[in-house]
This record gives structure tokens, sequence and C-alpha cells, in this order.
């Protein structure tokens, strides 16, 4: 399949705990993004890190890049219930083309 | 403002109908698209448009066209709808064309056939 694989499908915590969330891919990209999807809504675009990037930061939110594994890692410190949702990541090919992968689904219990 | 927004939110439509989704950005964006999440999430491009050129076009039914008048719209006509189309369609835009800039999408139009 085109699409990556996240890991794990589902996430249950405690507010104030940390989420970590991982993607896998299987070619090459240009960039990796994460998203956001909240009930009911449209996808957010959380953080993009670059294929020659290995660490980015924004807020509570940390991402992690492997090429040589080809994998990515989202880690939200000091979740909120707020941060209940849906988390996707998205590889960009040389086509252009942003494939999702399957979502991990977040509860961050209060 | 809504910087995506699509229309309408929910349609609850027959097998056999046509129905059609629009979709307008007021970003100043070059590319939209249409994406289609099914039932276990999975997210799959359908179409990419390019200042109102088709630019993407992924191996869709061709009951499913297209339609760009400008490139601040890009609308989505379903012809003889079938159970399989349930789903939500999302409306996307991005600054560039290829080369994965981040996209901006709408709330989704989630269609139901009966």
């Amino acid at each position: 399949s085109q699409q990556g694989e996240e890991d794990p499908q589902a996430l249950s915590i405690q507010e104030g705990e940390n989420a970590t969330m991982n993607c896998s891919y299987k070619t090459s990209i240009n960039n990796l993004q994460w998203y956001r999807q909240n009930s009911g809504r449209g996808l957010v675009h959380l953080i993009l890190i670059r294929s020659n990037e290995r660490e980015k930061h924004s807020g509570r939110l940390r991402v992690t890049l492997d090429t040589s594994k080809k994998s990515s890692s989202l880690l939200i410190t000091a979740s909120r219930a707020a941060d209940t949702a849906s988390y996707f990541c998205a590889r960009s090919s040389n086509t252009g083309k942003l494939i999702f992968g399957q979502g991990t689904t977040l509860q961050v219990k209060p | 403002d809504t910087a995506v927004s699509q229309t309408p939110k929910y349609l609850v439509t027959q097998m056999g109908n046509d129905k059609s989704i629009k979709c307008e950005q007021n970003l100043g964006h070059d590319t939209m698209y249409w994406y289609k999440q099914d039932s276990k999430k999975f997210l799959k491009i359908m179409f990419s448009y390019n200042n109102k050129e088709l630019i993407i076009n992924e191996t869709v039914p061709n009951r499913f066209s297209p339609k760009s008048p400008d490139k601040a719209h890009l609308n989505l006509h379903i012809n003889s709808l079938e159970l399989g189309d349930s789903a939500v369609y999302f409306c996307a835009s991005s600054p560039a064309e290829g080369f994965g800039s981040p996209l901006h999408f709408g709330n989704g139009t989630r269609l139901t056939v009966t």
C-alpha cells in the first residue's frame, strides 16, 4: 500500500501524560507532515518536517524523522483533554501528492 | 472567516441520483483538491486542480467530475450515486502545486447514499 502505517491505531492516556504516535512509510519523501482531525471537522496542519531535518518543535509538539528507518514520530507533551482527536501523518513524494496514513485516534481523559 | 468552505455539510440521497458538492477558498491559493475519507478514516486523494487546470486524477469512477470555474472554486459532481460512494468528502487548498505544501481543509461533506 502507498499509505503510511501509523502506530498505534488508538491511544488512551490521562491528562498530563505524554502521547507518542509513530508513522512509517515505504518510499522516499520530500517532507512529512502531521495533521490533527477533531471529530466532525477537517484536518488541520500541525507541523512539516523536511527530509533533511531530524527534529522539529512547535509548542508542546515534537516531531522526529529518521529517513534511514523511514519513520517519524509525533510527541505531544503534557496532554490536555482538548488534544483528543485523530492524528495523521502524510508524506510528500516527488510527484507532489500527499499520501496520508490511516491515523491514530488519541483520547485524553481529564 | 472560513478559509475553505464546502457545502452542504450533510448530504443524504438515494442510489441513482446526481448530486454536487461545492467548495470555495478565500486564501488566494492556486491549488485545490478533493479527498475522500472512508469509514476507516483512510484519506485518499481524488483530484487536484492548479489554477483551474486538472493536475491529478486518481483512479476514480468517471461518475465523479470535478469542475473549477475559477481558482477559488472547485466543485464535485457525482452522477448515478452508489452505496459505496458513502463517505466524507473533503475539499482542500494549498499555496503551490506539488512538492508537499501544507493543505488547508474544509470541514467535509458527509455523503450518505441509501
